[in-house]
């Protein structure tokens, strides 16, 4: 079974500008977590869709969003750009219910220079 | 509020030698826990998780946790350290009820091999 795959790999932007990240889970997986990993605050909760509908969120402003297909793949988006938004971003999917594991993706490494 | 704490950033043995990643967690509900390992430039990768029945688990690559409720502890162990076991730890918290699919994660542990 292929694992949870996050395109692009590396991206460069500058501030202000939006961007637009991919996250493709597990087959059979209808869950799908976000997270901003950084040195400073380490790993961090975004957001999670669980078929097609967001069911959680985190603690990061309106200009972080995400949404979910109907074949269970996501997207989020970070738009105007901060210097701070650079991170690898990490998505993970999972089965939904609580005692599920998550499984994580390689990571989209954003820099915004 | 749930959270994780790692007791530790670095930690660094010798090839061989017993490995001892601490985490101690808060939480108002019955906890799921998980260990995670990070190596560079890749996701993360599940250890072992406790989900309520046999306190002692045991995960991938001869790890294994213990939890420990009057502790509210679930430290991480290997009995003999290797090479390949260099990389970065997370000990994370689901929280349950209606946060779903949040998991709330230590500030991380880099294990050091010598050899």
């Amino acid at each position: 079974k292929a694992g949870v795959t996050q395109t692009p790999r590396y991206l460069i932007k500058t501030r202000g500008q939006q961007v637009t990240l991919s996250c493709s889970p597990i087959s059979g997986h209808r869950s799908v977590s976000w997270y901003q990993q950084t040195p400073g605050q380490g790993l961090q909760f975004l957001f999670e869709y669980f078929s097609e509908t967001q069911r959680n969120k985190g603690n990061f402003p309106g200009r972080f969003s995400g949404r979910q297909f109907s074949n269970s793949r996501s997207e989020m988006n970070v738009s105007t750009l901060e210097l701070g938004d650079s991170a690898l971003y990490l998505c993970a999917s999972s089965l939904g219910a609580r005692a599920n594991e998550q499984f994580f993706g390689p990571g989209t490494r954003l820099t915004v220079l | 509020a749930q959270s994780v704490t790692q007791l530790g950033s670095h930690v660094s043995v010798s090839e061989g030698a017993l490995v001892l990643l601490r985490c101690n967690y808060s939480s108002s509900v019955p906890p799921y826990l998980f260990w995670y390992v990070q190596y560079p430039n890749q996701g993360l990768q599940l250890l072992l998780k406790y989900t309520s029945a046999a306190t002692l688990v045991k995960g991938i690559n001869g790890f294994e946790a213990e939890f420990k409720k009057s502790e509210t502890s679930f430290h991480l162990t290997k009995p003999s350290a290797h090479m390949s076991d260099a990389a970065e730890y997370f000990c994370a918290v689901d929280h349950g009820g209606t946060s779903y699919g949040k998991l709330t994660f230590g500030q991380g542990t880099i294990l050091t091999v010598h050899p």
